[in-house]
């Protein structure tokens, strides 16, 4: 079955600062991949998703993934943080049915 | 378009009852997903329904969880009797598609006391 790794329960950067997320994946047909955020109290709302074809995504909110088959990673960056981003980041993966990794909490400083 | 309705928002009771929680999809989608998020946790899969059919519920604790999605639009999930670890968010999403993105509802929060 299909799983996620995602490396870092916790990332805190300056405003401004670029924002990586680390997402790795294992998965025994080609991936369907996603980037979910959640904000306190609220279910998940999708940033960003890989399917085919080019492999450098664009989300909202300026969020961008890479898709790297050879290194089997999902990375999610931000050239600058907002403060607005700090929430909680959830790589995915899809076979039919979708699978979580455990998130990684962003905190923005001032 | 509406998003994923659930209820109730929170849900606090005493172990050994029962619960019910309540979704409604997004219309015209076909799958619907119920997910279990405990603090702290990535969300955990505990059953996908494709219409009114179960595609996966190998995560389900059949011995105390129920679901059922009636005509294929609303589901439910139930709980009965409730242990202390079921204390979770209990998320509902639709997709219209295979390997679709998902659309979530708020969550209920359920306490169990």
């Amino acid at each position: 079955a299909q799983s996620v790794t995602q490396l870092g329960s916790h990332v805190s950067v300056s405003e401004g600062a670029l924002v990586l997320l680390r997402c790795n994946y294992s998965s025994s047909v080609p991936p369907y991949l996603f980037w979910y955020v959640q904000y306190p109290n609220q279910g998940l709302q999708l940033l960003l998703k890989y399917t085919t074809g080019a492999t450098l995504v664009k989300g909202i909110n300026g969020f961008e993934a890479e898709f790297k088959k050879s290194e089997t990673s999902f990375h999610l960056t931000k050239p600058s943080a907002h403060m607005s981003d700090a929430a909680e980041y959830f790589c995915a993966v899809s076979e039919g049915d979708m699978r979580f990794g455990a998130g990684t909490r962003l905190t923005v400083k001032p | 378009e509406a998003g994923v309705a659930q209820s109730p928002r929170y849900k606090i009771i005493e172990k050994r009852q029962s619960v019910a929680f309540w979704c409604n999809p997004i219309s015209g989608h076909a799958t619907l997903y119920w997910y279990q998020q405990i603090l702290g946790q990535g969300p955990k899969l505990l059953i996908q329904f494709q219409n009114n059919g179960v595609v996966d519920d190998s995560q389900l604790p059949k011995d105390r969880f129920s679901a059922e999605r009636l005509k294929g639009v609303d589901s439910t999930l139930k709980i009965q009797p409730a242990k202390l670890e079921d204390s979770a968010v209990y998320l509902c999403a639709s997709g219209d598609g295979h390997n679709s993105p998902l659309h979530f509802g708020n969550g209920t929060r359920l306490t169990v006391t």
